[in-house]
């Protein structure tokens, strides 16, 4: 089982969307709506952002949102704050494991 | 309030066999649908899922390093272990544990800090 594909790196200016895509296979993202998104800060522990495809946890702004179409899962921020600089990691049930993405850097300009 | 804490060795030497422990509080492992996670990190690179143990006591591993690797619970003092046998430089990284419940889409709401694993002689 491979690693899923993302994008090494998206960037964007304040106030803009970005959308960051995760790409799996009809074995993972194509078989489950179990797709789940992570942000990480330098140094800290990864945060879920998006469980369920499109699923926002207590707490999290609804300025991130997710979706799923095919093999391929989307994360999209709106409204792009500073404090959204982060490594974003997307993941997908897949049957008797787990598989993230290869991560990609959120720059804000 | 759920708190994971992972806990073993900052340095192992080459072929060693490294034990990591996690103590959690806030939740029980015996409860039905309740999972704790391995997962790793290399400086500068992306998550790797290593391993799941269930409530049940069912276990799962990561394909390439099943042959490596053990996990095991202990209910009664909040903790899942896991072990990793023949350790390589390439296996120096930071390793998490974290919480999953099957009702919560199979993803991990709670970590612990990590514990930064280097593998050295």
């Amino acid at each position: 089982q491979s690693a899923l594909t993302q994008p090494a790196s998206v960037s964007g200016s304040p106030g803009q969307s970005i959308t960051i895509s995760c790409t799996g296979t009809s074995s993972d993202v194509g078989s489950y709506n179990l797709v789940s998104w992570y942000q990480q800060h330098p140094g800290k522990a990864p945060k879920l952002m998006i469980y369920e495809v499109s699923k926002r946890p207590s707490g999290v702004s609804n300025r991130f949102s997710g979706s799923k179409s095919g093999n391929t899962a989307s994360l999209t921020i709106s409204g792009l704050q500073a404090e959204d600089e982060a490594d974003y990691y997307c993941c997908s049930y897949a049957g008797s494991s787990i598989l993230f993405g290869g991560g990609t850097k959120l720059t804000v300009l | 309030q759920v708190t994971l804490r992972e806990s073993g060795p900052a340095l192992v030497k080459p072929t060693q066999t490294l034990t990591l422990t996690c103590t959690f509080s806030g939740f029980s492992l015996s409860t039905s649908g309740m999972c704790v996670s391995w997962i790793r990190q290399p400086p500068g690179k992306a998550l790797e899922w290593l391993a799941r143990i269930d409530w049940d006591d069912d276990k799962y591993y990561s394909t390439s390093l099943k042959t490596r690797l053990t996990i095991s619970k202990d209910t009664s003092k909040n903790q899942v272990v896991l072990t990793m046998t023949n350790m390589d430089p390439v296996d120096t990284a930071t390793y998490y544990c974290a919480r999953m419940r099957i009702g919560e889409g199979y993803s991990y709401e709670y970590w612990g800090q990590g514990t930064l694993v280097t593998v050295s002689s």
